[in-house]
Formats: C-alpha cells, structure tokens, sequence
C-alpha cells in the first residue's frame, strides 16, 4: 500500500458526461500528478499540483481540468467524455516539486460507453 | 485485468532464473531513472532507481544498469519468482526541464512455476 488512495476504483459512464476522480495523496506529500494508462498509450502524465498551485502541465486535454484543495486532495474532472477517455487513471504524490520517486494510487478504471 | 497496451514487449522466464528487462530512454540529457512495478489491477510500485552520475545500482535481488552512450537502462532481477510476474517500466527525469516523469511503454515479464 502506497499510502495514496483513490476514488472511485471504477467508474462507467456514458458520452457526453463529466466525472469527478478523487485523490489523497500521502500524508505529509505536498505534490499531486495525474496520470492516463490507455491500451496504446502507455503512462502519460496529464498535469502535477503542488500545495494547491499548478505546477507542471503534460497532454492534458481542454476537456480535462484539476485542482488540489488546502487539505491537499486533488480532484480531476473529466468533462464531455468519449469513447477514447476510458483508461486507468492514476494519481502520484511526492513529498515536493522536484522529489523524483512518486508514489501511485491504486488508481480509477473509466469506461466509457 | 489488463491494464497496459497489447503490443507490449514480453519476457517469460522460468522461476529462479535471472530476468533481465530492458529500457531505451529518449531524452540524452536526462539525469535521473526510476524502474516501476505494476501488477494486475494496481497501480505503478517504485523499484530502484539511478542517477546519471552512477553505471549501476543494487537492490534488493534487483539490479539496474545505466549506459548513457547508448541510451539504454536495465533492470536486472535475480532468482525470479511468480510473484515477480508484472509489468515493468523505465521512467526518465531531466532535473534541468519539466519536473514530470516520462515513462516507457513496459515490458510484460512472466514468470513460470
């Protein structure tokens, strides 16, 4: 157990629709990263929060947003979905910015029909 | 279930045999790699990783190998075992540009009673 949790575990939905990913990051870890796994895209990182900033951006699409609240969860909000969103969605937290070694989430499975 | 790419790159090993995974970065100035573990259904587990300034680093029964002439990492795993069945990614990190981690495309390693 990495220490991250995620909710929900998984998630079906229909096109069009929009979905909130939740994420807890490791106690005292003030960074959040993103991430999409596809089956032909591999790990691709979307977008990194640190104590409550943007930090870094990655193929994140327009559709897509987040944010990290002061307590330090992060939510990823997936809006006007479409087939090619399903994937796993994985959040990580670091204990800095610039900490290397990121630690992930058990992750959400979003299927969309 | 699945949770990575079809076409993966696959390595079947029978158990307490010596497993070698390999890595081709992409980025010549990256200065930092991490080997991640991802079993079924969960998410990416940190291994080892290594800095640009070191050839090789031991583990625990893991070994990783950096050769930067030729861009090429590797993960070596001694005495295999089942529970060593996953998928394995490099991830690359240049300190000197985005904080973000870019991963590989894994390698399936299957490990045979």
């Amino acid at each position: 157990d990495s220490g991250v949790t995620q909710t929900p575990k998984h998630l079906i939905t229909a096109t069009g629709q929009r979905v909130t990913l939740r994420c807890s990051p490791r106690s005292g870890d003030l960074s959040v990263y993103w991430y999409q796994q596809s089956l032909d895209q591999g790990l691709q990182f979307l977008i990194q929060y640190y104590n409550g900033e943007e930090r870094a951006k990655g193929n994140i699409l327009e559709r897509f947003s987040a944010q990290q609240f002061p307590d330090l969860h992060s939510e990823l909000n997936l809006s006007s979905l479409e087939l090619g969103d399903s994937a796993l969605y994985f959040c990580a937290s670091s204990v800095t910015p610039r900490e290397e070694t990121q630690y992930f989430g058990p992750g959400t499975r979003l299927l969309v029909l | 279930g699945e949770s990575v790419g079809l076409h993966l790159p696959t390595l079947s090993v029978q158990e307490g045999d010596n497993s070698i995974i390999n890595c081709a970065y992409s980025n010549s100035a990256s200065d930092y790699f991490i080997w991640y573990k991802q079993e079924s259904g969960k998410g990416p587990q940190f291994i080892i990783d290594i800095r640009s300034n070191m050839d090789k680093r031991q583990g625990q029964r893991v070994t990783v190998l950096l050769n930067k002439t030729v861009k090429h990492l590797s993960l070596q795993i001694a005495a295999t075992q089942p529970g060593d069945s996953a998928v394995y990614f490099c991830a690359e990190n240049w300190q000197g540009g985005s904080e973000k981690l870019v991963f590989g495309k894994g390698t399936k390693l299957t490990v045979n009673p």
